[in-house]
């Protein structure tokens, strides 16, 4: 079991710039979460889905952000144009069913200057 | 509005005592809590749960105490190891009312002091 893989590890892009977050659920899992971890708010949740399907993208913080999950195995978030205030770890979580506990990847570090 | 709150940013103590991680929540129909350890440069990991229908959870070395009345719950680490020094974020959710997100706190820094 490879885990929930995120890439890439650590982005450093310019303000104004297209920036493309990738993840890759654990096989088998239905549910896959995006979270932006800052030091102010902690672990926000931008959007989740169920079987490939947006369910709520309420935490989404504007139209700058948006997220697909073209299959069961690929999911993507994309901020553009990237902001100064953008600069936060983004987290992949994935999980099997409701009662499951969520397994997270180990980040995106995201750096705009 | 920051429906799960984890008052102390960090906490230090001593190998082999035992560390009380602390966090309240304020909704009401949040019925399904979790704790989660990070460790640098990688993602929260489980670590143990309770459903509002508890008021206490055991596995191992931690135990969760849940106070419904008072919107709190607490995660006893007994003894204290080196190996626990992390990050701790509280996570709660309204699953009896159909709703999946998980909220988080913003998380409690531990130092065990060997």
């Amino acid at each position: 079991d490879a885990g929930v893989i995120q890439s890439p590890r650590h982005e450093v892009t310019e303000m104004g710039q297209e920036v493309t977050l990738r993840c890759k659920p654990i096989s088998g899992h239905n549910s896959l979460f995006w979270y932006r971890q800052t030091m102010m708010r902690g672990l926000e949740l931008l959007i989740y889905f169920n079987n490939n399907v947006p369910i709520d993208d309420s935490g989404m913080p504007e139209d700058r952000f948006s997220a697909k999950m073209p299959n069961a195995s690929f999911s993507t978030l994309k901020i553009q144009p990237s902001e100064p205030r953008d600069s936060a770890v983004y987290f992949c979580a994935s999980r099997r069913g409701r009662n499951s506990p969520l397994h997270f990847g180990n980040g995106t570090r995201l750096t705009v200057t | 509005d920051q429906q799960v709150k984890q008052n102390s940013p960090s906490l230090s103590v001593q190998e082999g005592r035992i560390s009380i991680l602390n966090c309240d929540y304020t909704n009401s129909m949040f019925d399904y809590f979790l704790w989660y350890k990070k460790y640098p440069a990688e993602g929260p990991t489980f670590l143990i749960s309770i459903s509002s229908i508890k008021d206490k959870n055991e596995d191992g070395r931690f135990t969760v105490f849940l106070n419904k009345s008072a919107k709190h719950l607490s995660l006893h680490i007994v003894p204290s190891q080196p190996g626990d020094s992390a990050v701790y974020f509280c996570a709660a959710s309204a699953r009896g009312f159909g709703n999946e997100k998980l909220t988080f706190g913003t998380g409690t820094r531990l130092t065990i002091i060997p």
